[in-house]
């Protein structure tokens, strides 16, 4: 079992739609949480970080379930510009920060 | 503005030839780190520095090396580069007195192996 899994998509989702993503991650000792966004052929950058009350940046809402160990984003009233892969990030507990991505879910928003 | 610079952004090698990949960062950061990105893949941590102390992933082959010559820079060295090793080339760096966790990545090495 990968220790952080998501589904690849793509999702291809109208303007204006909401969509969810959802992640799950092995190590009931993660501590740290985050989804990162990479652009095609991009480095990831840091989206948002994810805290157990959930929290929302705007159009983006993250949400952690430490007891089923799922983290979520949902992002409303997607623009062309949210198109791009959000990767799930956790730590991997052990002292220093190592992170451990996830593959990443495809979005692709159109017209 | 402070930043990752990687150097350089695409770099073409023949199979078996040596290859070394730049990264430096003016953050002042303790930790640094390199992953591979594969196309679809998750970024894959090979080694990271803690300071000056090296820490290599498990599974990285021998075929990769790393040098910190000082807090600034940091080199990821393939020495003999097979068709399997093209990928993206990601630099990052931390630091433990920031904010718990978050990366800093570099903009990445295209590395094309012929």
């Amino acid at each position: 079992r990968k220790e952080v899994e998501q589904d690849p998509g793509p999702f291809n989702v109208p303007e204006g739609a909401t969509v969810a993503f959802n992640c799950t991650y092995s190590n009931s000792a993660s501590q740290s949480f985050f989804w990162y966004r990479q652009d095609c052929r991009k480095e990831p950058k840091l989206l948002m970080s994810v805290y157990s009350s959930g929290n929302e940046d705007g159009r983006f809402t993250a949400q952690l379930n430490r007891a089923s160990q799922y983290i979520s984003l949902l992002i409303r009233d997607s623009k062309l510009s949210d198109s791009a892969t959000y990767l799930c990030v956790v730590n991997h507990p052990g002292g220093y920060n190592k992170l451990i991505f996830g593959a990443g879910t495809r979005l692709a928003v159109h017209p | 503005d402070a930043m990752v610079i990687q150097n350089p952004r695409y770099q073409v090698t023949q199979f078996g030839k040596p290859v070394t990949l730049s990264c430096s960062q003016t953050l002042n950061h303790n930790v640094m780190y390199w992953y591979q990105q594969k196309s679809s893949q998750a970024p894959k941590l090979l080694f990271h520095y803690y300071d000056k102390d090296f820490n290599n992933e498990a599974d990285t082959p021998d075929n990769f090396q790393s040098r910190r010559p000082n807090t600034s820079f940091c080199f990821l060295d393939i020495r003999s580069p097979g068709l399997g090793d093209a990928a993206m080339y990601l630099c990052a760096t931390s630091s433990p007195l920031g904010a718990a966790d978050t990366q800093y990545f570099g903009p990445g090495t295209r590395l094309t192996v012929l």
